[in-house]
This record gives structure tokens, C-alpha cells and sequence, in this order.
């Protein structure tokens, strides 16, 4: 992998559904990895810093888990409602503290009533 | 605590101006960030700084320039504006290796 790759592009579920989200990235030289959630007409927002292998970060009712090994992170949202439909991104901070994010294209949740 | 502030919200530029997107953020973080937003193609790091003196280029820097005088204070420089410098951008602010906090951004139409 030589960039962030997020799976799928979009997502449609329903209310309740449980989802999960895929974040690849390279797994040589790792420093941390970033998701985000970035609302339609807002800005994106900090949802974990990841940094250690089999780092598992939760809040409310997202979690993350991360894989340094071979370069994946997953993003669960258990019981989705419809103030979830947002694009969730993921970035790579690529080996260094400075912050340098890749981002991926995120990943499109809609989560329909 | 006001967090990033990007002025103007909206600009339009003919090809050929230039214009400076003025970044201010109040959490007297150390790092500052410029990303650019183009439609399906994700956020893309412009130019980034470590502290007030220190700049350096990220991913797309070309027709870019920065400074840093100030913690407070990132703007960005777009000379001789193109087509291609149309997009949305965003200013975010960081401690080194936390997470990172974003402006609203400002939607630039070069025509």
C-alpha cells in the first residue's frame, strides 16, 4: 500500500444498523493514524489519534481499532442514527510528529430513518 | 476560545490576482496546517509550520507561499491566481502529534 486507501466510498444503512469502515494505509515507518469526521457545510473533526499495534480507542458508540503490522484500521458505529451521516476520513501521519497528514477519500455514511 | 478562524469565508479572484487566506487560531498550539479540498480527491496538505519561523511544503505547494510571524497567525499566498487554485481550503492547528483542529474554510472560485 502507498497511500490511504478507505472502504467502502459510501455507505447507506439504517437506523440501527450496526457498520464498519476500512482504513489501509502503508504499513512501513508508522507513526499514527487520525480519523476524522467531517459533516456536510462543516469542518472536520478529531474523532482518535491511533498509535500503538492493536490500540483500540472508543467513543460513545465509535470505536476504532488499529493494525500497524500489515496497515489497516476499522471504524465501527454501533447503532447508527441519523446524526452519523457524515464522511469519515482517515490519515497517515507518515512516520514523523509534524503532523504531515495523508488523508484518504473517506468514506460516505448516510443513515436513512 | 474562538479555536481556528479562516477570514474571508467566500472569494472569487480573477486569473492573474493574488490574495492572502488569513488562519488565527487561539489554542497557542505549535503546529499550523493549509489543506486544500478538491472534489473526490480528498484533503491534500499544502504548506505546514512547526512554529512561528518555521514553514516547510507539503504534498501540493506550487503557486503557494506562506509565513509565520506569530503562534497565533498562518496565512496563505496565492500569486498569479489560476483555474486550478479553485477549491475550498482549510487552516487546522495542532500540538505535535495530537489531534488536529480545523477552520471553517474558505471556498475559492478562480474564473
Amino acid at each position: 500500500i502507498l497511500n490511504v486507501e478507505q472502504s467502502p466510498q459510501s455507505l447507506h444503512v439504517q437506523e440501527g444498523d450496526s457498520t464498519n469502515f476500512t482504513c489501509s494505509f502503508p504499513s512501513s515507518n508508522f507513526y499514527a493514524l487520525h480519523w476524522y469526521r467531517w459533516e456536510t457545510a462543516k469542518s472536520p473533526e478529531a474523532l482518535f489519534v491511533m498509535t500503538l499495534n492493536g490500540d483500540e480507542k472508543k467513543k460513545g458508540r465509535i470505536s476504532a481499532t488499529l493494525n500497524t503490522k500489515e496497515g489497516y484500521s476499522y471504524l465501527y458505529i454501533k447503532g447508527s442514527q441519523p446524526e452519523d451521516s457524515a464522511t469519515y476520513l482517515c490519515a497517515d501521519a507518515g512516520g514523523t510528529s509534524y503532523g504531515k497528514l495523508t488523508f484518504g477519500q473517506g468514506t460516505i455514511l448516510t443513515v436513512h430513518p | 476560545n474562538a479555536g481556528v478562524t479562516q477570514t474571508p469565508k467566500f472569494r472569487i479572484l480573477k486569473i492573474g490576482q493574488s490574495m492572502t487566506l488569513q488562519c488565527t487560531q487561539d489554542m497557542n498550539h505549535n503546529y499550523m496546517y493549509w489543506y486544500r479540498q478538491d472534489p473526490g480527491m480528498g484533503l491534500k496538505l499544502i504548506y505546514y509550520s512547526v512554529g512561528a519561523g518555521i514553514t516547510d511544503k507539503g504534498e501540493v505547494p506550487n503557486g503557494y507561499n506562506v509565513s509565520r510571524s506569530t503562534t497565533e497567525d498562518f496565512p496563505l499566498r496565492l500569486e498569479l491566481a489560476a483555474p486550478s487554485q479553485t477549491s475550498v481550503y482549510f487552516c487546522a492547528s495542532s500540538y505535535p502529534s495530537y489531534e488536529q483542529y480545523f477552520g471553517p474554510g474558505t471556498r475559492l472560485t478562480v474564473t
